[in-house]
């Protein structure tokens, strides 16, 4: 598949443990965040987004939670699954059409 | 199937032959985008267009063109491609007036090669 990126940060963990996935932003005024799962191969898929007026979200087996006041961003996956190894992305945007994206974080999954 | 899709997924060319990377989506979709992805770098976005006939710059738009013809196509198109244009290419689309303010629609990737 596709190399997304050799020099990633990885985290590695355990089948069936939680995983929680970091992401410092970049603006204080960015008012929409999104995660996204990339697969080797494939392209970029959503996970779940928030907005700003929110400080947690929650979707099936992922909670996203927003500090504003350190400018971090998190994803919790929980019961870790081999099929969520992949590289994962969070993005922001603010007043604008456009996505600024992180470099990204590997998670591996072993049994 | 609603989808995303990008041709030619594998492309190798040398320094100054015209080439487009073509995206077409069938989901009815007013905003597009094109994006880069280069290790260690993550994706960062060329150029994006609300709608027909209308196309902005995104934060890396030097050396590509793009246009909006028809709502469903967005083709990328490098005039005179050259090696630091080698990289893994992403088109999307998303169903919003508000834009990026939404869930984007990838396609597979196009991995173009400079020569």
């Amino acid at each position: 598949g596709e190399s997304v990126g050799l020099h990633l940060p990885t985290l590695s963990v355990q089948e069936g443990d939680n995983s929680i996935i970091n992401c410092a932003y970049s603006n204080s005024a960015s008012d929409y965040f999104i995660w996204y799962k990339q697969e080797s191969g494939k392209g970029p898929q959503f996970i779940i987004d928030i907005r700003s007026n929110m400080d947690k979200r929650q979707g099936q087996r992922v909670t996203v939670l927003l500090n504003k006041t350190v400018k971090h961003l998190s994803l919790q996956i929980a019961a870790t699954q081999p099929g969520d190894s992949a590289v994962y992305f969070c993005a922001e945007i603010y007043n604008t059409d456009k996505l600024i994206f992180g470099t990204g974080t590997r998670l591996q999954v072993f049994p | 199937e609603a989808q995303v899709t990008q041709n030619p997924r594998y492309l190798i060319t040398v320094t100054g032959k015209k080439l487009t990377v073509t995206c077409s989506q069938n989901m009815n979709h007013e905003y597009m985008s094109w994006y880069r992805q280069d290790p260690g770098l993550g994706l960062r976005q060329i150029y994006y267009s609300m709608n027909v006939e209308v196309t902005d710059k995104g934060d890396v738009p030097e050396g590509y063109k793009v246009s909006r013809k028809e709502k469903r196509n967005f083709p990328l198109i490098l005039e005179s491609p050259s090696p630091n244009q080698t990289s893994l290419y992403f088109c999307a689309s998303s169903d919003s007036v508000a834009g990026a303010y939404n869930e984007q629609f990838f396609g597979p990737g196009t991995r173009l090669t400079v020569l």
